[in-house]
């Protein structure tokens, strides 16, 4: 079936570093790929999504590439603030029909970002 | 913005009670989808909808919980009786759900019912 594997957390990083949250994925066909962001208490939030190869995803500063060839969609941000702290989610979305689209998530990154 | 509604927010009871969460997608939104998340992990699906019917329900409890859309539009997830491992986040998601276009595979996330039994 599919899957989606993120990196493990914590990450820990300084106001201005630059981040990457590594995911990569399994899936048969050709999935839509997201990254979902979750502050603490609330939802989840569509940070930015990819539908096919070589699509580049952008949000607020965030950006994502599919890469087919690696079976990637990592998560980058050139300089990070205090308010993006929170957990980030890989997911693909697999299409089983019709309309018919299921969500598989990773299980989240929580990033921590100190002034 | 459209956002998907949910409620409670917050809701504690005791194991053995019944509990019931209610959502409100986005309008217009034909598939509808309640997730449960466990602190630390990510959402997983018990039960989608596409408008009224049920598409998928393999990973709900179905000798405790139930859901229902009966027209196709809010929904409410019900525990009967509530146990200790149901604390958890109760997640309500909905999408387009009509052939074409890029937004139809998306999914727009309420902000979720926090769910402690005690």
């Amino acid at each position: 079936g599919n899957s989606v594997t993120q990196m493990e957390g914590p990450v820990t990083l300084s106001e201005e570093a630059f981040l990457t949250i590594n995911c990569t994925y399994t899936a048969t066909g050709y999935p839509s790929l997201f990254w979902y962001v979750q502050y603490p208490g609330e939802g989840l939030q569509l940070l930015l999504k990819a539908t096919k190869a070589d699509d580049k995803g952008s949000n607020k500063g965030f950006e994502a590439t599919y890469r087919k060839e690696t079976t990637s969609f990592h998560l980058e941000k050139g300089s990070v603030q205090v308010s993006d702290s929170a957990v980030y989610f890989c997911a693909l979305s697999e299409k089983r029909g019709g309309s018919n689209y299921k969500l598989t998530f990773g299980k989240g990154t929580l990033l921590t970002v100190n002034p | 913005e459209a956002e998907v509604a949910q409620s409670p927010r917050y809701k504690i009871t005791e194991k053995s009670q019944a509990v019931a969460f209610w959502c409100d997608p986005i309008s217009g939104h034909a598939t509808l989808y309640w997730y449960r998340q466990i602190l630390g992990q990510g959402p997983e699906l018990l039960v989608q909808f596409q408008d009224e019917s049920v598409v998928d329900d393999s990973q709900l409890p179905k000798d405790r919980f139930s859901a229902e859309r009966l027209k196709g539009v809010d929904s409410t997830l019900k525990i009967q009786p509530a146990e200790l491992g149901d604390s958890a986040m109760y997640l309500c998601a909905s999408s387009l759900g009509r052939a074409g276009g890029p937004l139809t595979d998306t999914q727009y996330f309420g902000p979720g019912t926090r769910l402690t039994v005690l």
